[in-house]
């Protein structure tokens, strides 16, 4: 069965360092999103992305990150200059279409930690 | 904020059915409720979803009322691997008309020998 994969799968990273996190979507899907969970937290929207746009983003999804999909299959989630309080878990999902009938389907994670 | 009310926690005992269910009073016509369950802190896993119609796969089945303000997630034969947090999802449209997911707290299920 078709799945969404992520690199890292965990992370360490000295506060104020770059971070860049990688997704594969599932190979005929359109929709991309990432989503974080802190620890004990729900899960958050942060992005969606569509045919190379930002199409929607959440008070989140401030100017230290950007997403990008810099070849046919990447999906990447980066943050420029990372906090404390970046430390989470990070979903990339896919779905095929857009619309609210089209599920959305998530990878296992990237676990980052900023010391 | 979620537009969902489920309990915090549940109990199940291994090989019966569990039930788990959702209020959703301020659904819309064009609004599909959703079911993910997550692991420890894996990915969110999607279960199953519906519009008006109830729903069964090879995971579950999915009873919605007739107004559409409630539902329930029944797994027929539950199992240890069953525990986790099950979360029931409307789906809403963004001002982009594009569709994402807001969790909510979700239901702790605990399935026991």
């Amino acid at each position: 069965e078709p799945e969404v994969t992520q690199t890292p799968s965990h992370q360490v990273t000295q506060m104020g360092q770059e971070v860049i996190l990688r997704c594969v979507p599932i190979s005929n899907h359109l929709y991309f999103y990432w989503y974080r969970q802190i620890l004990g937290q729900k899960v958050e929207f942060l992005v969606s992305f569509y045919n190379n746009e930002i199409s929607e983003k959440s008070e989140i999804f401030d100017d230290q990150f950007s997403v990008e999909r810099p070849d046919g299959s990447n999906f990447t989630l980066k943050i420029r200059s990372t906090k404390l309080e970046d430390s989470a878990m990070y979903f990339c999902a896919s779905s095929r279409q857009g619309a609210a009938g089209n599920t959305i389907y998530f990878g296992e994670g990237s676990w980052l930690t900023v010391v | 904020d979620a537009k969902t009310t489920q309990p915090p926690s549940m109990d199940c005992a291994e090989g019966r059915a569990a039930n788990l269910p959702c209020n959703h009073s301020t659904i819309s016509g064009n609004e599909y409720v959703y079911w993910y369950r997550q692991i420890h802190s894996q990915g969110p896993q999607y279960i199953i979803h519906g519009l008006k119609n109830n729903e069964t796969n090879e995971m579950a089945s999915l009873i919605i009322t007739e107004d559409r303000k409630s539902s329930t997630l029944i797994l027929p034969h539950a199992t240890l691997r069953d525990t986790a947090v099950y979360y029931c999802i409307v789906r809403v449209a963004m001002n982009s008309g594009y569709s994402t997911l807001t969790f909510g707290k979700g239901t702790m299920l605990l399935v026991s020998p």
